[in-house]
């Protein structure tokens, strides 16, 4: 089956700019996450949905960054006023959110690859 | 507060050995999950294997293996019989379970692995 996708695959935007990124999970995972990989660094966890809700934004730099999923499936990563420093790499994962070990195991999708000029 | 830590920026093996890629974790919690992905050039975190912390035997996926020592806190990957088209970024993480049913997964920093021929 389908796995993780995203789009677009790479953004250029200038400093200031709105940008959205998509992630569409692997169908009838209800558990989605983005992170954010900077240059030569692991993800650091951004945002989890369960379901519609945001269950967990904790991991948002700063309120500059938002995310929905209003019907529980597709989600939308929004950035306003980007900053140079936005620039990374933003993944998206998804999970069964239930179920054990194979139930919570995440996969990924191929990643927006930001840049803020 | 969790933490990983693979101490090995870069590794190299020869084509049909095997290769072991350190992890050392940090956390008070006494139930948690351990994983490796790899990272491609390509950008996509392919998950390879899991291990939970109350597991009795040391995971097993095909050519991977993961060296549990929990007293050591410590998990290790093991590729065996190296091939070119693992050349990759590996990356170990931890499972988070902040509470609510869903876990987010703390990186290390990465270790890149380059198989000669």
């Amino acid at each position: 089956g389908a796995g993780v996708s995203q789009t677009p695959s790479n953004k250029v935007t200038e400093k200031g700019k709105y940008v959205e990124l998509r992630c569409d999970p692997i169908s009838g995972h209800t558990a989605l996450y983005w992170y954010r990989q900077s240059l030569g660094q692991g993800p650091e966890f951004l945002i989890y949905f369960q379901g519609t809700g945001a269950a967990d934004d904790s991991g948002l730099p700063n309120d500059r960054f938002f995310a929905v999923r209003p019907e529980g499936s597709v989600s939308t990563l929004k950035i306003q006023r980007t900053e140079r420093g936005d620039s990374a790499v933003y993944l998206c994962a998804s999970s069964l959110g239930s179920g054990g070990a194979g139930g919570k195991t995440q996969y990924f999708g191929p990643g927006t690859r930001l840049l803020v000029l | 507060a969790q933490k990983i830590t693979q101490t090995q920026p870069g590794m190299f093996v020869q084509e049909k050995e095997a290769v072991t890629l350190d992890c050392t974790y940090d956390t008070s919690d006494p139930s948690y999950g351990l994983f490796w992905y790899k990272q491609p050039s390509s950008g996509e975190m392919i998950f390879l294997i899991y291990q939970g912390s109350y597991d009795q035997q040391n995971a097993t996926e095909g050519r991977y293996s993961l060296n549990f020592q929990k007293a050591r806190k410590s998990a290790n990957l093991v590729i065996s019989a190296s091939q070119l088209g693992d050349s990759a970024m590996y990356f170990c993480a931890m499972r988070d379970d902040p509470g609510g049913g869903y876990n987010k997964l703390i990186f290390g920093a990465g270790t890149r692995l380059a198989v000669h021929p």
